[in-house]
């Protein structure tokens, strides 16, 4: 079956500090994969995807690359600010079962302090 | 606006009532989900809609019942609930044609059972 391993939370970071959330993947077919973020009191949105092997996928000032070889979508930013808090989700879509449907990673809690 | 509505945002009920949390989405899609998002715990997909045909049911009690009457519809029925039902629920849709897709997701229903 399809499964998604991201890096346990929380990370602590300072405002300016460089972020990398690992996320590495299983799946059966050929996913596309997505980073998902949670802001407090919303619901998920989507951060940015990557739809097939090496694409990067990147969106304010976050990017991840599909690396096939390594079955790894980390999710990195140069400088993080206090707004970036929030919880983030690795997650896969797999044309092998519902299209649509995704697995989700557990969720990693980012706090940046001032 | 992530053109995925929720309400109502907030519900407090007693094990005994019966209330319905409703979604909406206005994105033209065909694929509706309901998800269960508790502290410290995963995220839980409960049911999946294709098409208003519920595909799937992950071992969720009957104490919750799902009805979709069309695609732009989700609801979600509750009935003698749990203290450990206190939860966030999160309703998302999809384009259930596509691996590509990403889901959109409401703010939620913060649900507390007293």
């Amino acid at each position: 079956g399809n499964s998604v391993t991201q890096m346990e939370g929380p990370v602590t970071l300072s405002e300016e500090a460089f972020l990398t959330i690992n996320c590495t993947y299983t799946a059966t077919g050929y996913p596309s994969l997505f980073w998902y973020v949670q802001y407090p009191g919303e619901g998920l949105q989507l951060l940015l995807k990557a739809t097939k092997a090496d694409d990067k996928g990147s969106n304010k000032g976050f990017e991840a690359t599909y690396r096939k070889e390594t079955t790894s979508f980390h999710l990195e930013k140069g400088s993080v600010q206090v707004s970036d808090s929030a919880v983030y989700f690795c997650a896969l879509s797999d044309s092998n079962t519902n299209a649509g449907k995704s697995t989700f990673g557990d969720g990693t809690t980012l706090t940046v302090k001032p | 606006e992530t053109g995925v509505t929720q309400t109502p945002r907030h519900l407090v009920m007693g094990m005994t009532n019966k209330k319905s949390l409703k979604c909406e989405q206005h994105l033209g899609h065909n694929a509706m989900y309901w998800y269960k998002q508790s502290a410290k715990k995963p995220l839980e997909l409960m049911f999946v809609y294709n098409f208003k045909e519920q595909t799937e049911n992950n071992s969720v009690p009957s104490r919750f019942s799902p009805e979709c009457p069309n695609s732009s519809h989700l609801f979600l029925h509750l009935h003698t609930l749990q203290p450990e039902d206190s939860a966030l629920y999160l309703c998302a849709s999809s384009q259930a044609s596509s691996r590509d897709y990403e889901q959109y997701f409401g703010p939620g229903t913060r649900l507390t059972v007293t």
